[in-house]
């Protein structure tokens, strides 16, 4: 099992949508979580951090399951600038453990 | 405030040169780290230091070599460039421990030829 797991998608949505994504992870211990985004061709950059009671960062809700052992993440009113991949990131041994990303396509 | 940077953004290999990726963070930062990533696929981590003087390989460590002198640099060794090297390579730092969310440098996109 691999140590984070994501769907490779491609989400296709429209503006103004709402999409979810969801993660799992295998490593219980894992302490810090967090969602990246991930432009083409560019670097990874810190969307947010997820803890364990939900938090909230404008269009964006991220939320822990520890029972279950996933994290998902929620855009409402999705925009064209939405458009990248989005990556679930977990701590693993004195790393973070990087999924390889969910592509979100927003269209017009 | 520059934060992780690295140079050069751009470099062409021949088969068997060597060089030096430069990775260089101003934040204090004790965690280092040099991924790779391939066309359409995800992160892979090369080496990471947890400290000046520290490094301990990653998952795909082969063909490179790391060494940690200061907090502030962390340079990358490619020694005899191979085709399956070509990539684009990012470094990346964290504060105090791994718990701590990564900080990324935009990227040296190598090829070899």
């Amino acid at each position: 099992r691999k140590e984070v797991e994501q769907d490779p998608g491609p989400f296709n949505v429209p503006e103004g949508a709402t999409v979810a994504f969801n993660c799992t992870y295998s490593n219980s211990a894992s302490q810090s979580f967090f969602w990246y985004r991930q432009d083409c061709r560019k670097e990874p950059k810190l969307l947010m951090s997820v803890y364990s009671s939900g938090n909230e960062d404008g269009r964006f809700t991220a939320q822990l399951n520890r029972a279950s052992q996933y994290i998902s993440l929620l855009i409402r009113d999705s925009k064209l600038s939405d458009s990248a991949t989005y990556l679930c990131v977990n701590t693993g041994f004195q790393k973070l453990v990087f999924g390889t990303g969910t592509r979100l396509l927003v269209s017009p | 405030n520059a934060g992780v940077t690295q140079t050069p953004k751009f470099r062409i290999l021949k088969i068997g040169q060597s060089m030096t990726l430069q990775c260089t963070q101003d934040m204090n930062h004790n965690y280092m780290y040099w991924y790779r990533q391939d066309p359409g696929m995800g992160l892979k981590l090369i080496y990471y230091s947890v400290g000046a003087g520290i490094t301990d390989k990653g998952e795909v460590p082969n063909g490179y070599n790391v060494s940690r002198s200061t907090t502030e640099d962390f340079p990358l060794r490619l020694e005899l460039a191979a085709p399956s090297q070509t990539s684009v390579y990012f470094c990346a730092s964290s504060y105090k421990n791994s718990n701590q969310p990564q900080h990324f440098g935009d990227g040296t996109r190598l090829s070899i030829l």
